[in-house]
């Protein structure tokens, strides 16, 4: 049983670039959160998709952006890089539980490395 | 908001000994969850331990163990017979417990770095 596979794993741009990054969810979970790790810091909860919807975001500019797929997969995009996205974007998944969200298991990926020169 | 706060930024324990892991966090909710992750070298976030705050025992899992002191808001994590395995980051987080679509986000802390000395 495949577990929560992000790719690339690791990523360079230059500033003013855009970039994808993509999650698959482990076998059976229908959501998706995105958490961004700087270095030496602890994750920052980005935002969540259930249903192909955001449904919770974090203290993040509109420039991050995401996306949800039928398959339950995701997409984190981010425009206009800045040298401060430079972090591990790690991506986490979960199965709801009748629509509420207070007892599943997150599963985290090993993360994309994004370095914004 | 929540906050949680590690403030040890990094510990050191020989194999086979115990160490205790600090953590207090802030919140006005009474009803939540706590959590231990670790994050070995592969980046990969582990959990380790989870604790339900309506919950009077402290979890235990295995060699791992928690003392919840939740009026402090205070949640250490102690590891017991250390392995040179343990040797990681780890993350103290929160996340509420309310029945809302908002509930499962985790707040971190900014994690400790443990090494485990042979």
């Amino acid at each position: 049983d495949a577990g929560v596979t992000q790719s690339p794993t690791h990523l360079i741009k230059t500033r003013g670039q855009q970039v994808t990054l993509r999650c698959s969810p482990k076998s059976g979970h229908d959501t998706v959160s995105w958490y961004q790790q700087a270095l030496g810091q602890g994750p920052q909860f980005i935002f969540q998709y259930y249903e192909e919807e955001e449904r919770q975001r974090g203290n993040f500019p509109d420039r991050f952006s995401g996306h949800q797929f039928p398959n339950y997969s995701s997409e984190l995009n981010v425009n206009a890089l800045l040298l401060g996205d430079s972090a591990l974007y790690l991506c986490a998944s979960s199965l709801r539980t009748g629509g509420k969200t207070t007892n599943e298991k997150l599963f985290f990926g090993s993360g994309t490395q994004l370095s914004v020169l | 908001a929540q906050t949680v706060t590690q403030s040890q930024p990094e510990m050191s324990v020989q194999e086979a000994e115990t160490v205790t892991l600090s953590c207090t966090y802030d919140t006005s909710e009474s009803d939540y969850y706590l959590f231990w992750y670790k994050q070995p070298p592969s980046r990969q976030m582990i959990l380790v331990i989870r604790q339900e705050a309506y919950k009077q025992q402290n979890a235990t899992e295995n060699r791992f163990s928690v003392n919840f002191q939740k009026a402090a808001k205070s949640f250490s994590l102690k590891i017991s017979d250390s392995q040179l395995g343990d040797a990681a980051m780890y993350f103290c987080a929160y996340r509420s417990a309310r029945l809302t679509g908002a509930n499962s986000k985790l707040t971190f802390g900014k994690g400790i770095t443990l090494s485990v000395r042979p």
